[in-house]
């Protein structure tokens, strides 16, 4: 079974710009979560998205969104970049995203924003 | 809010040896699950092992054992026999059993494996 796909894996941006990022799960899991990713706050939640509905949004401006399609697949937005959007974007899938169920990570997506 | 404390930024062993990454969490719930995370350099976390906070007995996957204190909220990580594949991040992370499903990471430890 195919992990977790994020593409893409390195994205450079300029301040200002707005980039999409984009997410595969696990075949047969309809929750997925991302997370960000830096050396100063370490792992921060972003959002989770349980068939098609955000169920979950963490303490993150307005300019970070995600949606969520029919198949599962997820994409993250962040618009009007700015140089502490700076990280490494995680996605994670799950079947029901609760209780024990652990969450499957991608290698992530790269951002730097200059 | 609940909080993860990772207190060792770094740890180092010697190949084949054993070691023990500690980890404690604030939380005035009573369900919740633990996870302990390893990420490599290349970036994708990996489940090393869990735990339901209604289990008393510790879990154990493998090389890899918990040693959870529920009353101290204590929920450390030991590595038998150390093997050079193990280097890596470790996270440990927290989930609420009812409302909010995220998890909570501690910032990590770096453990490196000495050959």
């Amino acid at each position: 079974k195919a992990g977790v796909t994020q593409t893409p894996r390195y994205l450079i941006k300029t301040r200002g710009q707005q980039v999409t990022l984009s997410c595969s799960p696990i075949s047969g899991h309809r929750s997925v979560s991302w997370y960000q990713q830096t050396p100063g706050q370490g792992l921060q939640f972003l959002f989770e998205y349980f068939s098609e509905t955000q169920r979950n949004k963490g303490n993150f401006p307005g300019r970070f969104s995600g949606r969520q399609f029919s198949n599962s697949r997820s994409e993250m937005n962040v618009s009007t970049l700015e140089l502490g959007d700076s990280a490494l974007y995680l996605c994670a899938s799950s079947p029901t995203g609760v209780g024990n169920s652990p969450l499957h990570f991608g290698n992530g997506t790269r951002l730097t924003v200059t | 809010a609940q909080t993860v404390t990772q207190s060792q930024p770094e740890m180092s062993v010697q190949e084949a040896e054993t070691v023990t990454l500690s980890c404690t969490y604030d939380t005035s719930e009573s369900d919740y699950y633990l996870f302990w995370y390893k990420q490599p350099p290349s970036r994708q976390m990996i489940l090393v092992i869990r735990q339901e906070a209604y289990k008393q007995q510790n879990a154990t996957e493998n090389r890899f054992s918990v040693n959870f204190q529920k009353a101290a909220k204590s929920f450390s990580l030991k590595i038998s026999d150390s093997q050079l594949g193990d280097a890596a991040m470790y996270f440990c992370a927290y989930r609420s059993g009812v409302g909010a499903q995220k998890l909570v990471f501690g910032q990590g430890t770096r453990l490196t494996i000495n050959p």
